[in-house]
């Protein structure tokens, strides 16, 4: 099956910064790939995805970038703000298994 | 529009009691619908998912159990709880058939003692 490898674990930032983080994907057959927000004792919450036909995707501050040969994708956060803490997961949905299936989870810290 | 609901948003309960939580689907029909567990710290872990009433799938062999009784109603249940049942659990649903996007209720904080 699918699986999802995600770095960093943690990672800190100063307000302003940018941040990024990485997954890798083993199912070749993978073809969605989003990105989940979860605040502190809420809900995981979608704020971008790339389907595989698809390099780049931007939405203002966030970027997500799509390396389909070396199956891997990223996820990037330009001028970050306090309120960009939070937890991100990767995931990544195989259409074999028709399923997603997440990363371990990046907890982000924008110190002000 | 589609909308989750998810109860209860925290619940204390003793080891040995039994568990009943709910997720009801609004706005839509025939989803998936799946349970993810959420221990402190941790990622998200994949409990049951259920394409339709009656059909319930495990991931994780474990003293939880899934119920589908309606078509946007999924029950997640257990008979005696045990202190490693502690987490944040997540009901989720997905449009039929494309299984990609996946919607998250609010959670339910379940801690046993």
């Amino acid at each position: 099956g699918e699986n999802v490898e995600q770095h960093p674990s943690t990672l800190s930032v100063q307000e302003g910064d940018s941040a990024v983080i990485k997954c890798t994907y083993s199912d070749s057959a993978s073809n969605y790939f989003p990105w989940y927000k979860q605040e502190l004792g809420k809900r995981p919450q979608l704020i971008i995805d790339i389907r595989s036909n698809v390099g780049e995707k931007k939405d203002q501050r966030i970027a997500v970038t799509l390396n389909k040969t070396a199956k891997h994708f990223s996820l990037h956060i330009t001028e970050t703000q306090p309120e960009d803490s939070a937890v991100y997961f990767c995931a990544a949905f195989s259409g074999s298994a028709r399923q997603l299936t997440f990363g371990s989870g990046t907890q982000l810290t924008v110190l002000p | 529009s589609q909308t989750i609901h998810q109860w209860p948003a925290t619940l204390v309960q003793p080891v040995g009691s039994p568990l009943s939580l709910e997720c009801t689907v609004e706005g839509t029909s025939n989803p998936n619908l799946y349970w993810y567990r959420q221990a402190a710290g941790r990622g998200l872990q994949l409990l049951f998912y259920s394409v339709g009433i009656g059909q319930i799938s495990s991931e994780v062999p474990q003293n939880l159990s899934a119920s589908r009784p309606q078509d946007r109603q999924f029950i997640l249940s257990s008979k005696k709880l045990l202190l490693s049942d502690s987490g944040f659990y997540l009901c989720a649903w997905s449009v039929q058939g494309t299984n990609e996007k996946l919607f998250f209720g609010s959670g339910t904080q379940l801690s046993v003692l």
